[in-house]
């Protein structure tokens, strides 16, 4: 079975830090996504990859950043953390083409 | 712009009936659509993935179709059960170019609730 680990289930940071968040996906996939997730607003991808060392913006990268150094590995980063950034992050991983993706379970982040 | 729709009022159905959600999306021809469940505090799991070829798609008790004509896919719930209960939502790559990403769009999900 595909394995999508999120590092942190909840994790609360204060306004202005500077914040990790690490997925590794254990199935050899080519693409990685970054997700938040927002009552009333749904699903909504912040970054992909879809090589080591690429990267893709999503619908709201404002505020994001991301690296992957390793194909299994994406890390998103929150360069200087805002309270509107409290949300469920969710990370997700795919073979290349039109494929199922496989999601962590999340890291629920408040910024306080 | 390109839109998703689900029925964002939850469904309320009784045990052993069919469920029906619908899955609308606006100025776009996907080649594919994907539905997926999420349970509370847990993320999507990938249930069915339907081409635009395909008018039906079938996975056990789930029935999915897929209409390009009128922008919509169904998905059925058949002989529904309590562990049914989640949220379902689905996904279209709605990527204007087509790279090697699968980039997806979700739609906002419907809450699902089957009662013993």
């Amino acid at each position: 079975d595909v394995k999508v680990t999120q590092s942190s289930r909840y994790l609360v940071k204060r306004t202005g830090e500077k914040v990790f968040l690490e997925c590794v996906q254990d199935m050899d996939h080519e693409n990685m996504f970054w997700y938040r997730q927002d009552p009333g607003l749904g699903l909504r991808l912040i970054y992909f990859s879809y090589d080591v060392k690429m990267k893709e913006k999503g619908d709201i990268p404002e505020g994001y950043s991301v690296s992957r150094e390793k194909k299994e590995r994406f890390s998103l980063i929150l360069e200087s953390a805002s309270t509107n950034q409290t949300s469920m992050y969710l990370c997700a991983s795919s073979f290349q083409g039109i494929q199922p993706q496989h999601f962590g379970d999340g890291t629920r982040l408040s910024i306080l | 712009s390109q839109k998703i729709e689900q029925n964002s009022e939850a469904l309320n159905i009784q045990e052993g009936k069919t469920a029906t959600l619908t899955c609308n999306y606006t100025n776009y021809s996907p080649a594919y659509l994907q539905w997926y469940r999420q349970d509370p505090g847990r993320g999507p799991v990938f249930l069915l993935l339907i081409r635009e070829n395909e008018k039906e798609k079938r996975k056990e008790r789930l029935k999915v179709t897929f209409d390009t004509t009128l922008k919509q896919s169904l998905f059925h719930i058949t002989a529904s059960q309590p562990a049914d209960s989640a949220t379902y939502l689905c996904a279209l790559d709605m990527s204007l170019i087509k790279a090697a990403g699968n980039k997806l769009t979700f739609g906002g999900g419907t809450r699902v609730l089957v009662k013993p």
